[in-house]
């Protein structure tokens, strides 16, 4: 089955700075890629998503690029903002996630300082 | 639109008791997933219904969970009996259902469950 690997684990970056968080995932066959933001207490909220016929995407601060030689994609948040201060999970999947689950990677608690 | 609505929030059960949990998915949303999301980690599927019909269970610890959705709308998640390390977030998320494109899911605020 698909394998998703997200790193780092952990990113502390200060107000106005970048962030960028990779994933890498294992199966050719995934071409659907989205990002999910979770709050404490709440359940992930989506934010941003890709799919395998472009390599990227952006939605005002957040960009998302896809690498599918690779097998690796990649979440850019700029101008960061205290609020933007959360845990963010990659996934995969594809063609269908009504046939085929999603695929979590661990995580990466992302942290904006002041 | 209503979200995912999930109950109860929060439920703390000694081992070996039993515990279910309750999903109420978006309206006319034809998939259900459940998820378990253990601390620190990122969620893992149990099970993917689409309608009242199990679509994928493979990673459903069937021993001593289960999972049904009689009318194909909202759905109960039991586990009996419970172990500690079944403390964990539960998630539930729901699709329009399936089609030729991949949907990002929407989920509840979960039920988080701690076993002592």
């Amino acid at each position: 089955g698909e394998n998703v690997e997200q790193h780092p684990s952990t990113l502390s970056v200060q107000e106005g700075d970048s962030a960028v968080i990779k994933c890498t995932y294992s199966d050719s066959a995934s071409n659907y890629f989205p990002w999910y933001k979770q709050e404490l207490g709440k359940g992930p909220q989506l934010i941003i998503d890709i799919r395998s016929n472009v390599g990227e995407k952006k939605d005002q601060r957040i960009a998302v690029t896809l690498n599918k030689t690779a097998k690796h994609f990649s979440l850019h948040i700029t101008e960061t903002q205290p609020e933007d201060s959360a845990v963010y999970f990659c996934a995969a999947s594809g063609p269908d996630t009504g046939r085929r689950a999603l695929t979590f990677g661990s995580g990466t608690r992302l942290q904006v300082q002041p | 639109e209503a979200g995912v609505a999930q109950s109860p929030r929060y439920k703390i059960i000694e081992k070996r008791q039993s515990v279910a949990f309750w999903c109420n998915p978006i309206s006319g949303h034809a998939t259900l997933y459940w998820y378990q999301q253990i601390l620190g980690q990122g969620p893992k599927l149990l099970i993917q219904f689409q309608n009242n019909g199990v679509v994928d269970d493979s990673q459903l610890p069937k021993d001593r969970f289960s999972a049904e959705r009689l009318k194909g709308v909202d759905s109960t998640l039991k586990i009996q009996p419970a172990k500690l390390e079944d403390s964990a977030v539960y998630l539930c998320a729901s699709i329009p259902g399936q089609g030729r494109l991949s949907y990002g899911y929407t989920f509840g605020s979960g039920t988080r469950l701690t076993v002592v």
